[in-house]
Formats: C-alpha cells, structure tokens, sequence
C-alpha cells in the first residue's frame, strides 16, 4: 500500500534561513510526488511536482524538491524562508493522472523574526 | 474564473441530523473527489469520481455519501451525523496531472 511520511510535525526556523521539510513515501510503482502549501483556513496550493525526467524540479515561491528513488525521499528545499512562508506544507504520492493520492501527515513551519 | 467552490464555509449540526455539503468546478475536469483533514492526520480521501456518473470509495468512506451530479458537481452528504465527522473537508479536481482543492467546509457535529 502506497503511504508518505512526513517526520517533522512541527519546524521553526529564522527568517532567512534555509529550509529543508523532509518527505518519504513507499509506492509500488513510479511515483508521482507533489507538495501542497496551506497557509491557515485556506484550502491546498500546489507548489511543484515530479513524474519523470530531471530529479530536481522548481515550484512556485521559490521552492524546489529533489527525487531520490534510492531513499524514497522527495524533500522540499528553499535558500532563504520569507515570513509569509508559514504554513502547514503537505507531500503527497499517488499514480498515473494525478488520481487518489496519498498526503503525509503535514509539517507546520513557523517563521522567527 | 473561480476553480473549485464549496458551500458551506461553515456548518454545526447536532447528531443524527443530516447535511449536503456542495463542491463545483469550473475547470472541465473529469475527476473530482472529497476528503476529509483532520490535526495529526493529513488528508484523508472519502470518495472520489473518475468521470461524471462514476463513483468510487476512497479510505474512510463509512458514514458519507455522493452524488456527482453533472460533470461539474459532485455533492457530499452526512445522513445521519456523529461527532466524529467533526472535520474540514476539502473538495478537489483534478486535469491528467494536478489536483485543485476548494476553500474547505469546517464542519462542526455536537
């Protein structure tokens, strides 16, 4: 059964700093892999995704993920977090045509000033 | 253009009542489905609709009904509420590649 791990439920970092929210799955076939953004009583923006080709994709805002099959890891990066970057972020995998994913428990980032 | 709407943006009932919550698209998408978020838990899928007329069970379906009404519409109902239906669900669409998500309906059972 095809399953995400997010293991940090909760991060902080300064604004400024680099960010990295970590993502595992487990999936029977090749994966496509997403994260979702929800800042809060909003509903889930895409930030980027991956179903093939190139290993290390770029989304919006800034942000960028690398695909590692070796680790099923697909873990979201960003230089330098911004304080509207708090958020709950969500990965999420699922097959062919983007149908029934599977989201990870989320990890909530909060911004210090 | 309006993407994925919900209504209502926020509903209490009282156990045992029941209730529609409502989700349209503007997109033409074929695929259309519903989940429920709860803390610690990340998105659960209730039910899903591949293409209008067709409906399928997604992970924790007891409780919960649909309808997809048109290829637009695809309705949620309680029929008989319990507090553990106290929840935010979101209602997606999706293209061959990306799932939208609605604003959530915040649903409140006493």
């Amino acid at each position: 059964a095809q399953s995400v791990t997010q293991p940090d439920i909760h991060i902080t970092v300064s604004e400024g700093a680099s960010l990295e929210l970590r993502c595992n799955y487990s999936y029977g076939a090749t994966p496509y892999l997403f994260w979702y953004v929800q800042s809060p009583g909003q509903g889930l923006q895409l930030l980027l995704k991956y179903f093939s080709g190139d290993t290390l994709v770029q989304g919006i805002k800034g942000f960028e993920a690398e695909f590692k099959r070796s680790q099923s890891s697909f873990n979201l990066r960003k230089p330098s977090v911004h304080w509207s970057d708090a958020a709950e972020y969500f990965c999420a995998v699922g097959g062919t045509g983007a149908q029934k994913l599977v989201f990870g428990q989320g990890t909530r980032l909060t911004i210090n000033p | 253009n309006a993407g994925v709407t919900q209504t209502p943006k926020f509903q209490v009932l009282k156990t045992g009542q029941s209730m529609t919550l409502q989700c349209a698209q503007d997109m033409n998408h074929n695929s259309m489905y519903w989940y429920r978020q709860d803390p610690g838990m990340g998105l659960r899928l209730i039910y899903y609709s591949a293409s209008e007329g067709t409906t399928d069970k997604g992970e924790v379906p007891n409780g919960y009904n649909v309808s997809r009404l048109n290829k637009r519409e695809f309705s949620l109902r309680l029929e008989s509420a319990a507090p553990s239906q106290t929840s935010v669900y979101f209602c997606a669409s999706s293209d061959t590649e990306t799932q939208y998500f609605g604003p959530g309906t915040r649903l409140l059972v006493l």
